[in-house]
């Protein structure tokens, strides 16, 4: 079936530590997007890749770092820089019209909620 | 820059009724894409309707619709012979054509549907 995993489900992070969240499509999506989400708020964006090799900052970029080396994969990185990382993250994709037109929509997967010890 | 405006924290409804979710934005372009996303207890975020906003027509899927009112800047969802299923956060949604690719929320909507 096609879709959207992320993996963990959900993740614990130590003071100082880096984790990684793993986002994998199969919907042969050019574009990935990380977002954020903190109770009693909507989504918002900490990075994008619209091609492989490609990515792009978002509205939150600071402390999280990501990289694009395959077309299926967009992992994301929180690191110790991020003060405040206990949050639900989601990870999206969708096809990519390429520069300003008609841009396709997002679809998203299952999310990984990290917490802090 | 746009934003994107949920003024219902909370609604409730009548299993079988109707119920109308509002949501308004504000941005200086002309052409955009506007979203329902609704998130269940399990937070997956799922497509429920998409409204391009070139388009006079109101969107609809299903059970499903929208009243979009273009000059007013208003995007409300209107959810027609309601099912407990629906009950979960909805997030009206803006999309720049020419911008970047990210989506700007609002802070959503809580439905609760009784039997």
């Amino acid at each position: 079936d096609g879709g959207i995993t992320q993996s963990p489900k959900y993740l614990f992070r130590k003071e100082g530590q880096n984790v990684t969240l793993s986002c994998e499509q199969n919907l042969n999506h050019d574009a990935m997007y990380w977002y954020r989400q903190d109770p009693g708020q909507g989504l918002r964006l900490i990075y994008y890749s619209q091609i492989v090799n490609d990515f792009q900052k978002g509205d939150i970029a600071e402390g999280y770092s990501v990289s694009r080396e395959k077309k299926e994969s967009f992992p994301l990185t929180v690191t110790s820089a991020q003060k405040n990382p206990t949050a639900f993250y989601l990870c999206a994709s969708s096809i990519y019209s390429g520069g300003p037109g008609r841009k396709e929509t997002q679809y998203f997967g299952p999310g990984t909620r990290l917490l802090v010890l | 820059a746009q934003t994107v405006t949920q003024s219902q924290p909370e609604m409730s409804v009548q299993e079988a009724e109707t119920v109308t979710l509002s949501c308004t934005y504000d941005t200086s372009e002309s052409d955009y894409y506007l979203f329902w996303y609704k998130q269940p207890p399990s937070r997956q975020m799922i497509l429920v309707i998409r409204q391009e906003a070139y388009k006079q027509q109101n969107a609809t899927e299903n059970r499903f619709s929208v009243n979009f009112q273009k000059a007013a800047k208003s995007f409300s969802l209107k959810i027609s012979d309601s099912q407990l299923g629906d009950a979960a956060m909805y997030f009206c949604a803006y999309r720049s054509l020419y911008n970047t690719d990210k989506l700007i929320f609002g802070t959503g909507t809580r439905l609760q549907v009784f039997p």
